[in-house]
């Protein structure tokens, strides 16, 4: 089973300045990865997936990168509606299987 | 627009059955994989499983034994039931369309299978 490992566990960070989220799998994911987005009291929304293609309706500032088991989440100039709790995701694609890593909490500095 | 809605008992008795609905409208139940994902109060969010052809399901390993989803096309709904729950399966539940989404990556096209949509959320408590 493959382990998906997120860093930091909170992330402190100034509106307008830029956040780096990293996600790092315990083996080759090759491009399966996404990133989401969970607001509280909310689902989580779908931002990246294939590592680096921004969702439908996703901002330009959210940007994602790597691959095999390096990743790598960007928000170039945070605004006030970033802040959230940020998971990675991978996808197996036999047998069909998902796994979240544990999460990065965007928090206001 | 595609919404997905939970539905459920809120309350279960431990070593029962929990058994959630997902009711979708916009889109046909028939042309998607849908999932199911749980997150423990505070916590992170958990994959319990996967219908990815009508009819075919896939389930995390460490729920597998407890685990059945199913489909009823004529009221373009799916559904889960977990047995045996005890407190530690107490969670919001949520359900998910997986949409098949094209990207080109590495020199190739590939593609993902996402969670573009999903629902609400049902909390269910585990509880005597």
């Amino acid at each position: 089973e493959i382990v998906m490992t997120q860093s930091p566990a909170t992330l402190s960070v100034s509106p307008g300045d830029r956040a780096t989220l990293s996600c790092r799998a315990s083996q080759s994911v090759k491009s399966n990865l996404a990133w989401y987005q969970q607001k509280p009291g909310q689902a989580p929304r779908l931002l990246i997936y294939g590592a680096s293609t921004r969702a439908t309706g996703i901002p330009a500032r959210f940007s994602g990168s790597g691959s095999g088991t390096e990743f790598t989440l960007t928000i170039s100039s945070l605004q006030s509606e970033d802040f959230a709790v940020y998971y990675c995701q991978q996808y197996n694609n036999w047998p069909p299987m998902y796994t979240f890593g544990q999460g990065t909490k965007l928090e206001i500095k | 627009q595609v919404q997905l809605q939970e539905s459920g008992p809120g309350l279960v008795k431990p070593s029962e059955t929990l058994s959630l609905t997902c009711t979708v409208s916009g889109a046909s139940i028939s042309s998607y994989s849908w999932s199911w994902i749980r997150q423990p109060a505070g916590k992170g969010l958990e994959w319990i499983g996967l219908m990815y052809i009508i009819g075919s399901t896939s389930y995390n390993p460490s729920l597998k034994s407890r685990v059945t989803m199913s489909v009823d096309t004529s009221k373009n709904q799916f559904s889960l039931r977990l047995n045996s729950v005890t407190a530690a399966d107490t969670a919001v539940y949520y359900c998910a369309r997986v949409d098949r989404l094209h990207y080109y990556g590495s020199g190739s096209y590939d593609y993902y299978y996402g969670m573009d949509v999903w629902g609400q959320g049902a909390t269910v408590t585990v509880s005597s």
